[in-house]
């Protein structure tokens, strides 16, 4: 069974610090990897997404991941946080063939202290 | 370019009631893919739709339907709604059936009484 898991609920940190959110998944086969943020009232903006290749992929805003096979994990990044980046993070998984579906994680929040 | 729309933004309905939701994708992807977010939750999918024939479903019940029309806009209907429904609807689109990049919609925010 596909599952995804987000282990921080709730993380807070301060501007100018760093910032790294952490996912793990269970899934059959090689899946496809997203992280997205949601901002309140928001639909969801897609930061990064890894399909293959390099294991470090860029994405907007400055975040970054990497993808650890052996760890099934895909932990997002960023080396200074912004005030504006306080949102709801979702990492989410999903099929390389077939119906287009993710499945997301429960999602953190992020609170940014100035 | 428009993003994804979605109307209404927000709805009131009451249990056993039935309600309607739109989405519009952006120009030129024919396929949308339904998901529901519950408070406090991650989005949960529901349908994918692609040149008009469901392509794929979630776990819900048959209360939920969809259907895609000609111009690639589409519907999700839910019938005799129950308090466990009231969440945030989100639709996405993508350009093709197979796995491209989602993206997605406001969403609309139903609640029921």
């Amino acid at each position: 069974a596909q599952s995804v898991t987000q282990p921080d609920i709730h993380i807070t940190v301060s501007e100018g610090a760093s910032l790294e959110l952490r996912c793990n998944y269970s899934y059959g086969a090689t899946p496809y990897l997203f992280w997205y943020v949601q901002s309140p009232g928001q639909g969801l903006q897609l930061l990064l997404k890894y399909f293959s290749g390099d294991t470090l992929v860029q994405g907007i805003k400055g975040f970054e991941a990497e993808f650890k096979r052996s760890q099934s994990s895909f932990n997002l990044r960023k080396p200074s946080v912004h005030w504006s980046d306080a949102a709801e993070y979702f990492c989410a998984v999903g099929p390389q063939t077939g119906a287009n579906n993710l499945f997301f994680g429960t999602g953190t929040r992020l609170t940014v202290i100035p | 370019d428009a993003g994804v729309t979605q109307s209404p933004t927000h709805l009131i309905k009451t249990r056993g009631q039935h309600v309607t939701l739109r989405c519009s994708p952006i120009s030129g992807h024919k396929s949308v893919s339904w998901y529901q977010q519950v408070l406090g939750q991650g989005p949960q999918f529901i349908f994918q739709y692609y040149e008009k024939e469901e392509r794929g479903r979630g776990n819900f019940p048959d209360r939920f339907s969809a259907r895609q029309f000609p111009n690639y806009s589409s519907e999700l209907n839910v019938n005799a709604l129950l308090l466990g429904d009231s969440a945030l609807y989100l639709c996405a689109s993508t350009l093709l059936s197979s796995y491209n990049e989602q993206f997605f919609g406001p969403g609309t925010r139903l609640t029921v009484l």
